[in-house]
């Protein structure tokens, strides 16, 4: 069975201050890795999709930045955090179109 | 503009109420997924259901592709059912799933 993980689960940062989030996926080869965002009673937001090891695209920028260092990892990171950026990050991954969620990470950023 | 439409926004139900959520969408559709987001955040793959009419326990779900909507029928709502319920539509040629604003349940004993 697949398995998706997460880190941190939650993060208390600075404005101004680096940040580096993180997605494993288990057990499948080569999915479909997704990065999310909500803000605090908002919509689900994608933010970058990748459909192979380094290539990633973006979807909405948000001054943020993803990569994809290996197969079953995902990554989510900016140099700089602004207020906005506060909210829930989720990954999910796909065999195809449908989507499985992580637990998510919950960041403010003060 | 908004591409996908959930009714209503919020729903008030006395336990044993059915519940009927719709999802509408303004653009052609490959598919569509129904989750329940826990009051924490997370998500919960409630159907995926590109198109008919799928049934697990007192869940049923209902997508026309034709008529670019689905819904998600409860029927003998208890109140471990409350909670927000989205749905999010993939459209053709496109990797970007868009999510619906979500209606919030509320099942009161």
């Amino acid at each position: 069975a697949q398995t998706i993980h997460q880190w941190p689960v939650a993060e208390i940062k600075a404005v101004g201050s680096p940040l580096s989030l993180g997605c494993t996926i288990k057990g499948k080869s080569s999915p479909n890795l997704y990065w999310y965002w909500q803000a605090t009673g908002g919509t689900l937001q994608q933010l970058f999709y990748s459909i192979t090891v380094g290539q990633v695209e973006s979807v909405v920028q948000l001054n943020l930045s993803a990569s994809r260092p290996k197969d079953d990892q995902f990554i989510l990171s900016t140099e700089k955090l602004l207020l906005s950026h506060s909210g829930f990050y989720l990954c999910a991954w796909s065999p195809d179109y449908e989507q499985y969620f992580g637990p998510g990470t919950r960041l403010t950023v003060l | 503009g908004q591409q996908v439409q959930q009714s209503p926004t919020s729903l008030v139900l006395q336990e044993g109420e059915n519940a009927e959520l719709q999802c509408n969408f303004s653009t052609s559709l490959n598919s569509m997924q129904w989750f329940y987001q826990r009051p924490g955040g997370s998500l919960i793959s409630v159907f995926y259901n590109p198109s008919g009419t799928k049934q697990s326990g007192r869940l049923t779900s209902t997508t026309v592709i034709k008529e670019r909507r689905s819904s998600l029928h409860i029927s003998s709502s208890q109140i471990t059912d409350s909670g927000t319920y989205l749905c999010a539509m993939e459209r053709v040629n496109n990797n970007a799933p868009r999510f619906g604003a979500g209606t919030k349940l509320s099942v009161k004993p």
